[in-house]
């Protein structure tokens, strides 16, 4: 297991609703990245965390917004929902130079249906 | 176009097969390479990186080709459980972010 810890691990809202995503990471990583993976495609890089500051952003709009806390753990929040917002969201923690080792632990994830 | 391409597959191969998994990609900022392996249902995780000099992990080989921009994965010997979804994955210069591909699905039969 990587110790990386995701909440809830499924939920389902309805369109127009807003939804918080937890991320507790793994023990000695201060770096936090966030993912959405829709079905049968490849993670995407929504933002990532480093210090409680965001440290980069992927194509994603502005109600995709994110937190990180003193100890590292991590918020997703999306608001005003879409149907296309339905995915699995998972949450990667890492050393802060992963983006030279490639080396990611992802939690398995929170899946989330937008009815 | 995407920026990593991935043939979805599914590969479905016998027991003991050798099958080749291949990528490419379309910025050649790309600095960093890497095969990501995702079981049904679960998270990725990382499986090996990717070097030009090419790298081996057991029955594993990775290979890059910078000049076309391609990456390969070689299995040899496969095995029930390398059925999963392989994911071809670059880092591009000046980026904090993994580029994922949409994997392609290995499928091994008794």
């Amino acid at each position: 297991e990587t110790g990386v810890t995701q909440s809830p691990t499924h939920l389902i809202k309805t369109r127009g609703q807003q939804v918080t995503l937890r991320c507790s990471s793994q023990s000695g990583h201060n770096t936090v990245s966030w993912y959405q993976q829709a079905l049968g495609q490849g993670p995407q890089f929504i933002f990532q965390y480093y210090r409680e500051e965001e440290n980069g952003r992927g194509n994603f709009p502005p109600r995709f917004s994110g937190l990180q806390f003193p100890n590292y753990s991590s918020e997703l929040n999306v608001n005003a929902l879409e149907l296309d917002d339905s995915a699995l969201y998972l949450c990667a923690s890492s050393l802060p130079l992963a983006g030279n080792t490639g080396e990611l632990f992802f939690g398995e994830g929170s899946r989330l249906t937008v009815l | 176009r995407k920026e990593v391409e991935q043939d979805p597959g599914p590969f479905n191969v016998p027991e003991g097969a050798t099958v080749a998994f291949n990528c490419t990609y379309s910025n050649s900022a790309s600095q960093s390479f890497f095969w990501y392996r995702q079981d049904c249902r679960k998270e990725p995780k990382l499986l090996m990186s990717v070097y030009s000099s090419g790298n081996e992990d057991g029955r594993f080989t990775a290979q890059l080709n910078r000049a076309s921009q391609y990456i390969s994965l070689l299995i040899r010997d496969s095995k029930l459980s390398d059925s999963a979804t392989y994911l071809c994955v670059v880092i591009n210069t000046g980026r904090r972010a993994l580029t994922f591909g949409s994997g392609t699905r290995l499928q091994v039969q008794p």
